[in-house]
């Protein structure tokens, strides 16, 4: 139980794009979904918390027109990098809580890398 | 302000040479304090959540326990693919997000 997926695992993109990463709760309803970016040998950066049907609550430093998060159902939340540049690049990791499964405990999906060229 | 150490900030066992890794908080109040597993390239894996003072859980080769100022995550016996780095949380209160730790990189050598 609390398996969380995100897709895609890897992308790489041109300067200037955008990219959407998604991230499910697949056996349990989640309330809540964090947004986290890890660079390497460092740990989380909390970027965004979003709850389902709310605008996403962003953290100071994380510009909200770049990272726009859309939490649309219990089950799914998305990430979109928008017009994304090198300094982008970097392993950004989903987590979702669920009101009845787990309590507080926050439980990660598999991460997604991004490479802006 | 809500921090978190965690210590050593890397270690290197021989495989079967137990150890313990510190999770050092200063919050106002804990609500919870969760312990993770995380491999390179991959999200962290949940591994224990601990509330109170004097608390301890047991997982296969780890057990983690609580008092009012620091966690420690013990390792008795570990094998190689115990190599991971280990991360610590703690929430203050319900709802609010979690503090992480910078974790420990754990290395066990065969």
């Amino acid at each position: 139980g609390a398996v969380v997926s995100q897709h895609p695992s890897r992308v790489i993109c041109k300067s200037g794009t955008s990219v959407k990463i998604e991230c499910r709760s697949l056996d349990f309803q989640a309330t809540t979904m964090f947004w986290y970016r890890q660079f390497p040998k460092q740990s989380l950066m909390l970027m965004a918390t979003s709850n389902e049907g709310s605008k996403a609550t962003y953290e100071q430093g994380v510009e909200k027109d770049k990272f726009l998060i859309n939490h649309a159902s219990l089950t799914l939340s998305t990430l979109t990098v928008t017009s994304a540049h090198p300094e982008d690049s970097s392993f950004y990791i989903c987590s979702a809580r669920g009101a009845v499964v787990g309590g507080e405990t926050q439980y990660f999906g598999p991460g997604t890398r991004l490479l802006v060229l | 302000e809500d921090q978190v150490t965690q210590s050593p900030e890397a270690l290197r066992l021989q495989e079967g040479e137990s150890s313990s890794l510190n999770c050092s908080y200063t919050v106002s109040g804990l609500r919870g304090l969760f312990w993770y597993r995380q491999d390179p390239g991959k999200g962290p894996e949940f591994l224990f959540t601990l509330y109170s003072a004097g608390e301890e859980k047991e997982k296969e080769r780890l057990k983690a326990t609580l008092t009012k100022k620091e966690s420690f995550l013990h390792i008795t016996a570990p094998k190689p693919e115990d190599s991971a780095t280990y991360l610590c949380a703690v929430q203050r209160n319900y709802g609010q997000n979690f503090v992480f730790g910078p974790g420990t990189r754990l290395s066990v050598l065969p």
